[in-house]
């Protein structure tokens, strides 16, 4: 069975700095990779894809995304944080073939002023 | 356009009471899903429709769970003889179509069920 792994459930960075939020995947066949980002009382919102098609995949609000299929990981980044980017963060995979998502237990990332 | 719209936002039921959860997918989506995320953790895949069809309902927990879209749009969640274990964020969502990497799910909101 596929899992994903966030390491962190926490994440504290200050405002302008790097964020690295960190997705492992366990799947012999590299799936497709997606971030979603979930503010306070709403719904999940995607963040990137990976599909195959480019392993440094970009995203909205300034992230990005690499896939390191030797790692098999698929780690989030943004190189300055802004106040508006606090929320939680799930990583998620899907099979080829099959249309379930199957998400990490998410990290929550607080930006200090 | 709207997004996909789920009634009630919360819901509190009684241990034992029968509950439906609501979830209105965006208008022209074939496939609903439905995930359930508990306090602490990430969603957790429930069923999925294509059409009026559930394709995959591998992930309900038992036979207390039910999930019914008989026009191929509205989808209603069924829980009978709630336990204080079903507490969680029922989320739903929708998808253009099925299949490739261009299939994107779209969220709504979620109800907030609390077994007391």
């Amino acid at each position: 069975a596929q899992s994903v792994t966030q390491l962190g459930s926490h994440v504290s960075v200050s405002e302008g700095a790097l964020v690295l939020l960190r997705c492992n995947y366990s799947s012999s066949v590299p799936p497709y990779l997606f971030w979603y980002v979930q503010y306070p009382n709403q719904g999940l919102q995607l963040l990137l894809k990976y599909t195959s098609a480019a392993t440094l995949v970009k995203g909205i609000n300034g992230f990005e995304a690499e896939f390191k299929k030797s790692e098999t990981s698929f780690h989030l980044t943004k190189p300055s944080a802004h106040m508006s980017d606090a929320a939680e963060y799930f990583c998620a995979v899907r099979k080829f073939g099959n249309e379930k998502l199957t998400f990490g237990t998410g990290t929550r990332l607080t930006i200090i002023p | 356009g709207a997004g996909v719209s789920q009634t009630p936002s919360n819901k509190v039921t009684e241990k034992g009471k029968y509950v439906e959860l609501r979830c209105d997918p965006i208008s022209g989506h074939t496939a609903l899903y439905w995930y359930r995320q508990s306090l602490g953790q990430g969603p957790e895949f429930l069923i999925y429709f294509q059409g009026t069809g559930a394709a995959d309902d591998s992930g309900l927990p038992n036979d207390r769970f039910f999930a019914v879209r008989p026009e191929g749009s509205v989808s209603t969640l069924k829980i009978q003889r709630t336990e204080r274990g079903d507490s969680a964020v029922y989320l739903c969502a929708s998808s253009l179509s099925v299949g490739g990497a261009l299939n994107e799910q779209f969220f709504g909101p979620g109800t907030r069920l609390t077994v007391l």
